[in-house]
């Protein structure tokens, strides 16, 4: 069965960097993107950004252009959200999806991780 | 980005009752992309509708959504207990995803 497996929580201070793992299972890793999302406390879901799991390549949101940096290592089935200069507003949960292609033309985010929750505190 | 704002911010409905949610973009959504969640209490966000009406794997046909351009609809008739719970819409457009700020379904 297909799973995304997150690390656990983690808490840091202002200016340091958080790295999150996903692994996953049951299925072939680099058939499917992996994308990272995040929920703050009160606010909506915002997408991150993206891996293309089979050739390596990343896009990301606009607002976290320079500050976010999405890696993958096949051997490892796991891909990874690294955030950098962390302020207290990026504290939330931060989600991995799968990205699933059906074949027909549609995509869709099938299966979550867990969610890893990030605390940003002095 | 394309902004989507759901309505109701909150729905007090009954069990066996029908829910209506709406979501509008701020610009005209390619319906492919065009997606609902539910999130239940304490979990991650768990894929309900694909491309606008496609249900996904294992969900119940009592779901059901509809809609193009910038308004779409999720409808879930006969509420079981397990739907009581937020439901976000999402989009993809302009190399972004984007998703709703959510409709809570209580129980009233």
């Amino acid at each position: 069965q297909v799973q995304l497996v997150q690390s656990g929580a983690e808490v840091k201070k202002p200016g340091a960097s958080v790295k999150v793992s996903c692994k996953a299972s049951g299925y072939t890793f680099t058939a499917y993107a992996i994308h990272w999302v995040r929920q703050a406390p009160g606010q909506r879901l915002e997408w991150v950004g993206w891996i293309n799991s089979a050739n390596d390549n990343a896009k990301y949101a606009r607002k976290f252009q320079g500050r976010v940096s999405i890696t993958r290592d096949t051997s490892a089935n796991t891909a990874y959200m690294e955030l950098s200069r962390l302020r207290s507003g990026d504290t939330a949960l931060y989600y991995c999806a799968r990205d699933y292609y059906d074949g027909s033309g549609y995509y869709y985010w099938d299966f979550w991780g867990q969610g890893t929750l990030v605390t940003v505190s002095s | 980005d394309i902004v989507l704002t759901q309505s109701p911010g909150t729905l007090s409905l009954s069990p066996g009752e029908r829910a209506t949610l709406s979501c509008r973009a701020s610009q005209s959504v390619v319906s492919t992309y065009l997606a609902w969640f539910r999130q239940k209490p304490g979990q991650a966000p768990s894929l309900l509708i694909y491309g606008v009406s496609n249900r996904a794997p294992g969900i119940p046909d009592r779901f059901s959504g509809s809609g193009s351009g910038t308004d779409f609809t999720l409808t879930i008739d006969r509420l079981e207990p397990e739907d009581f719970a937020v439901y976000y819409c999402q989009q993809y457009g302009s190399s972004s995803w984007t998703f709703g700020q959510g409709t809570k379904v209580e129980i009233k």
